[in-house]
């Protein structure tokens, strides 16, 4: 059983573009909700999280959309790069020291020069 | 401050038999996560380590088990290695402070194939 629903599966966009990656849960008992980004053969790079006592967080060109209601959330890149072509993964988690980090499928991006 | 380090890289093992993984936990951190990876799939959760004591566990069998030194270095031991053990292994670190800590930082892994 998926815990945390990803899509899409893979993304083509232009530099310069807006990258959007969506993210489903169900377990409402979730309140942490970090994005990861791997490169090939590397681990996860943890990139920016959220916990759901606010809507929206921005690191950089990065940010996090949280509809509580809805129990979804997104990751925005904005002004894409060829650099950030890489394999996001979206996770969730409850409680302080929770020690399970349930994982998307992930979305493998792909920014086009 | 250093990052979280394991070894080895790589490591190819034939069905049956056991394997060592190890880690070293981020500078400071004092929880230790193991995750396996598939290919083309998102990390699975097999255990954590808080205090050299198991402190939560995936839906993996006996056969994975685990050590976590006053070091807050790890070992993960998996027995009896079967064809579908092929993956990445991750350890994530983590600073738990009275069940204050969230945040989890991965190490590059180790590529495991069984033969």
């Amino acid at each position: 059983q998926q815990q945390v629903k990803q899509s899409p599966q893979s993304l083509i966009v232009q530099k310069g573009g807006i990258s959007i990656i969506n993210c489903a849960y169900e377990n409402t008992a979730f309140d942490y909700f970090p994005w990861y980004q791997q490169f090939p053969g590397k681990g996860p790079a943890l990139l920016i999280a959220i916990r759901p006592d606010v809507s929206e967080k921005k690191e950089g060109r990065f940010t996090i959309s949280f509809n509580k209601s809805a129990k979804q959330f997104s990751l925005h890149i904005m002004d894409s790069q060829p650099g950030d072509s890489a394999t996001y993964f979206c996770a969730a988690s409850s409680g302080p020291g929770a020690n399970n980090l349930f994982f998307g499928t992930g979305t493998r991006l792909t920014v086009i020069p | 401050e250093t990052g979280v380090t394991q070894s080895p890289t790589h490591l190819i093992k034939t069905r049956g038999q056991q394997v060592t993984l190890r880690c070293s936990s981020q500078s400071g951190h004092n929880t230790v996560s193991w995750y396996q990876q598939a290919l083309g799939q998102g990390p699975q959760f097999i255990f954590q380590y808080y205090r050299e004591e198991e402190n939560g566990r995936g839906n993996f069998p006996p056969r994975f088990s685990g050590l976590q030194f006053p070091n807050y270095s790890s070992e993960l031991n998996v027995n009896a290695l079967e064809l579908d053990d092929s993956a990445l292994y991750l350890c994530a670190s983590s600073l738990d402070l009275a069940g204050s800590s969230y945040e989890q930082y991965f190490g590059p892994g180790t590529r495991l194939t069984v033969t």
